[in-house]
């Protein structure tokens, strides 16, 4: 199984919700991975775990909130977006142990905020 | 500094006339360098990797992309495209320091009929 996963694949929420984007990899892969990505521009990265640790938060604001539950789920809750928070959420997981590994992404969830 | 530079945002072309998709980079250390494809409304696809050995790699559906150290570039190259082919292409780049990737501002191709 070489895939990454993503549920919903759309989302709608307004400002109030709280909602949560799941990922899931079944590869063994031990760093996992979320990127936001604007329209027509590169991912952006959010957040990386290693060994289901976070390890990087690129200055993320605290209304999203990852969370790792084991080696092969990664969850994003959301709370209290804007609309400029409106993207595509990619998920990616790689091997660790080089920066030579290839990031494996799934398919995203298209987050509309109202 | 370490950056990624792709120069062309958008390049049209005529379906079987050859293209070729421009990043550079710039970095002081050894490099990894992947090229990947995002098809509309879908993720992203590892189109193909340099990693160390020969410098020209290949793609299974065509593509190919050369390391060239001294000009720092990882050029993507196809002969001949493909209606299919239209997408976004993003070069990405890896250091030795760490698991990040760094992206490109990427290329949107557009395969004309």
């Amino acid at each position: 199984d070489t895939e990454v996963t993503q549920t919903p694949k759309h989302l709608v929420m307004g400002m109030t919700n709280k909602k949560s984007l799941k990922c899931e990899q079944h590869m063994g892969h031990r760093a996992m991975y979320w990127y936001k990505q604007k329209a027509k521009k590169p991912p952006e990265l959010m957040f990386v775990y290693s060994y289901e640790k976070l390890s990087i938060n690129e200055s993320v604001p605290s209304r999203f909130s990852p969370e790792c539950p084991n080696s092969s789920l990664l969850n994003l809750h959301l709370h209290a977006l804007q609309p400029e928070d409106s993207a595509l959420y990619l998920c990616a997981s790689s091997q660790l142990g080089g920066a030579h590994n290839e990031q494996f992404f799934g398919p995203g969830t298209r987050l509309t905020v109202l | 500094a370490q950056s990624v530079t792709q120069l062309d945002s958008q390049v049209p072309v005529f379906e079987e006339a050859p293209v070729e998709l421009r990043c550079n980079y710039s970095s002081s250390v050894s490099v990894y360098l992947f090229w990947y494809v995002q098809y509309p409304n879908q993720g992203l696809q590892l189109l193909l990797k340099y990693l160390s050995g020969s410098t020209l790699v290949e793609s299974i559906n065509g593509f190919e992309a050369e390391f060239n150290k001294s000009q720092t570039s990882f050029h993507l190259r196809k002969p001949s495209v493909h209606i299919s082919d239209t997408a976004e292409y993003f070069c990405a780049v890896s250091w030795d320091t760490g698991n990040q990737f760094y992206f490109g501002t990427g290329t949107s191709l557009t395969v004309i009929p």
